[in-house]
């Protein structure tokens, strides 16, 4: 069974840059032609595309994002990450990873990241 | 950019109850590419439907999606006590590669 786990701080101060890291057991993330990507959902509110990576390296970006997001894979360590630079108090959320398809039928449970001084 | 409008914001049904929940999109989208997703508190999101119709792995039949061009609808046909969460549509726009999510509706109990 594919399982992803994300990792990270907790806590980021505004301006600074936010990384996390998806460790993904049960598969391989380079062996199989899938997106793997990045999902977040501000408190009470709705969820939000990131950015995704193809197995192969190609990256696509949420424009709204673009400019601040880089989204990695590293296979030897089955894992991808994310970086999102210049945060501030809106970039606080939820972070999921997130196996990507046409539909997302796997996820990491999520971990929240907190913007603050 | 296709954007997703959900309806209902929120839906005050009994456990027995159907609900019928509403997806509209800004631009005509494949049926190939329409999904739903359960939510619960602080757990992630639960893919129940792809492709518009098909129940992903271990969904009951009791739910069901339909729905063609702009207007996709979730039906649970008889809530169960489990059902009661938050339901958001997602939409692949395959070029460029998109994933769009809707806002959700929230099922509770009345």
């Amino acid at each position: 069974q594919l399982q992803l786990q994300e990792s990270g701080p907790g806590l980021v101060k505004p301006s600074e840059t936010l990384s996390l890291t998806c460790t993904v057991s049960g598969g391989s993330i380079s062996s199989s032609s899938y997106y793997w990507g990045w999902i977040r959902q501000p408190p009470g509110k709705g969820l939000e595309w990131i950015g995704s990576i193809y197995s192969r390296g190609n990256t696509y970006y949420n424009p709204s994002l673009k400019s601040r997001v880089t989204i990695s894979i590293d296979t030897s360590k089955n894992q991808f990450s994310l970086n999102l630079s210049s945060v501030t108090a809106v970039d606080t959320a939820v972070y999921y990873c997130a196996r990507l398809e046409s539909s997302l039928a796997y996820w990491g449970q999520g971990t929240l990241v907190t913007v603050s001084s | 950019e296709i954007v997703l409008t959900q309806s209902p914001g929120t839906l005050s049904l009994s456990p027995g109850e159907r609900a019928t929940l509403s997806c509209r999109a800004s631009q005509s989208v494949s049926s190939s590419y329409l999904a739903w997703y359960q939510q619960k508190p602080g757990q992630a999101p639960r893919l129940l439907i792809y492709g518009t119709s098909n129940r992903a792995t271990g969904i009951p039949d009791r739910f069901s999606g339909s729905g063609s061009g702009t207007d996709f609808t979730l039906t649970i046909s008889r809530l169960e006590p489990e059902d009661f969460a938050v339901y958001c549509c997602q939409q692949y726009g395959g070029s460029p590669q998109t994933w769009t999510f809707g806002q959700g509706t929230k099922v509770e109990i009345k």
